[in-house]
């Protein structure tokens, strides 16, 4: 059981290059997140989906896009990316009410 | 909107001291409350979660928390830290029930041991 797989675990952009960060969970679960997380700003929600179909903006969502393409997989997407967004970024998945997040093995991005 | 709240940024402790760090939260109805860690280069884990019932609620490791709904807090506990307790540790809460959405995590807590 995977869980929750995210790809990559490292990438190095340059300022103004766009990405796609892939979060995918073989829980079944129906909500699924973005984190980043910054030293010293513990987690911050970028983004985060209730349900297959349905996304809803967190607290920092600015510079970002998500899809929910199914109920698996749940991308985050950096159009242009910039120096401020060089983070760790993790995924996580929920499963039926009032339940625990399961988190991904975290994606370090380095924009310079 | 939700908001969580630790107190404190850095703990240093022996080993064998008592652990106890405070969690506040900002929210008028009922929630869910959690408690995870993350040991250094390593994913976030569920230490412990708080639904409903019983306010004292056991985790993994030892460690335990109470929940005061008077107080809003949700502090966590260990008798007896040892040196492989050194991580950071997050406070979460979450609306309870509902469409599950908004998880929000305080800034962390990092705890040094020294054996």
């Amino acid at each position: 059981n995977a869980g929750v797989t995210q790809t990559p675990k490292f990438q190095v952009l340059k300022t103004g290059q766009s990405m796609t960060l892939q979060c995918a969970q073989d829980m079944n679960h129906n909500s699924m997140y973005w984190y980043r997380q910054d030293p010293g700003m513990g987690l911050r929600l970028i983004y985060y989906s209730a349900s297959e179909g349905t996304t809803d903006k967190g607290e920092v969502p600015n510079g970002y896009n998500v899809s929910r393409l199914n109920k698996r997989e749940f991308s985050l997407r950096l159009e242009s990316a910039a120096p401020s967004q060089t983070s760790v970024y993790f995924c996580a998945s929920r499963g039926p009410l009032n339940t625990e997040a399961f988190f991904g093995q975290g994606t370090r991005l380095t924009v310079v | 909107a939700q908001s969580v709240s630790q107190h404190n940024h850095h703990v240093i402790l022996s080993e064998a001291a008592s652990l106890e760090l405070g969690c506040n939260y900002s929210y008028g109805g009922t929630v869910n409350l959690f408690w995870y860690v993350q040991y250094p280069g390593q994913h976030l884990q569920l230490l412990l979660k708080y639904f409903s019932g019983d306010p004292l609620v056991k985790g993994i490791k030892g460690f335990e928390a109470e929940f005061i709904k008077s107080k809003f807090s949700f502090n966590l506990r260990k008798p007896s830290v040892q040196w492989s307790d050194t991580a950071e540790y997050f406070c979460a809460v979450s609306r309870y029930g509902g469409s599950q959405g908004n998880l929000i995590f305080g800034k962390g807590t990092k705890l040094s041991v020294k054996p």
